[in-house]
């Protein structure tokens, strides 16, 4: 069965960097594109970017210009999102979804979330 | 960034009908994207339940349906169940001059009394 899993939580300071990995297994890892979406307390889902776990191509939205980077590894079916410069807006959160189809599509299988806390 | 608009919280009681609305904009519902929708229980991944409007993944129960006119869509859960007391949330394709992008709704808290 699909699956994607991403383990623990953690707390970081206001300037530091969290990296996020999120292990597909299931399918064929090259054939879909994984997206990054995460949820702060209380609020709305909010996407980040995606990445073509296929090819590497990647697109993120314009909120997290320059902070947001993603990254796969083919060989052990393992896609990373890396977020640098947080502050405390960035506690949330953090899913990584599998996307049905390319644009106009719906996240079909998600991992269960990664919870990053920043605080001083 | 665009959108999309859900009431904070709808309930009925065990064997109700109820609808949870979603409206938009002319940059992603009314551009006719389609509209997802997923369930979330508390400390759980969002689960999908409804694609591409009125689509139903195998497994979810006839009592889900989704519609869909215009900027706005609903999802409709008849014969209420205690189980069904979740979050709902839609989700669509935004195309405005920001850029592609993927968005949600606010999220609606349903409470079966």
């Amino acid at each position: 069965q699909v699956q994607l899993v991403q383990s623990g939580a953690e707390v970081k300071k206001p300037g530091a960097s969290v990296r996020i990995s999120c292990k597909a297994s299931g399918y064929i890892f090259g054939t879909y594109i994984i997206h990054w979406v995460r949820q702060a307390p209380g609020q709305r889902l909010e996407w980040m970017g995606w990445i073509n776990a296929g090819n590497g191509n990647t697109k993120h939205s314009q909120k997290f210009q320059g902070r947001v980077t993603l990254t796969r590894d083919s060989s052990a079916s393992t896609v990373y999102m890396q977020l640098s410069s947080l502050r405390s807006e960035d506690t949330a959160l953090y899913f990584c979804a599998r996307m049905s189809g390319v644009y106009d599509s719906h996240f079909d299988y998600w991992g269960q979330g990664f919870l990053v806390t920043v605080a001083s | 960034q665009s959108v999309l608009t859900q009431p904070p919280s709808v309930s009925g009681a065990p064997g109700q009908r109820v609808t949870i609305s979603c409206t938009g904009s002319s940059s992603n519902i009314g551009a006719g994207y389609h509209v997802n929708w997923y369930q979330q229980l508390p400390g759980t991944a969002p689960k999908v339940l409804m694609f591409a409007n009125t689509n139903r993944p195998s497994g979810v129960p006839d009592r889900f349906s989704g519609s869909k006119s215009g900027t706005s869509a609903s999802l409709a859960i008849t014969g209420l169940q205690a189980e069904d007391e979740a979050d709902y949330f839609c989700q669509s394709f935004d195309s405005s001059l920001s850029g592609p992008n993927w968005v949600f709704g606010g999220g609606t808290k349903l409470t079966v009394l």
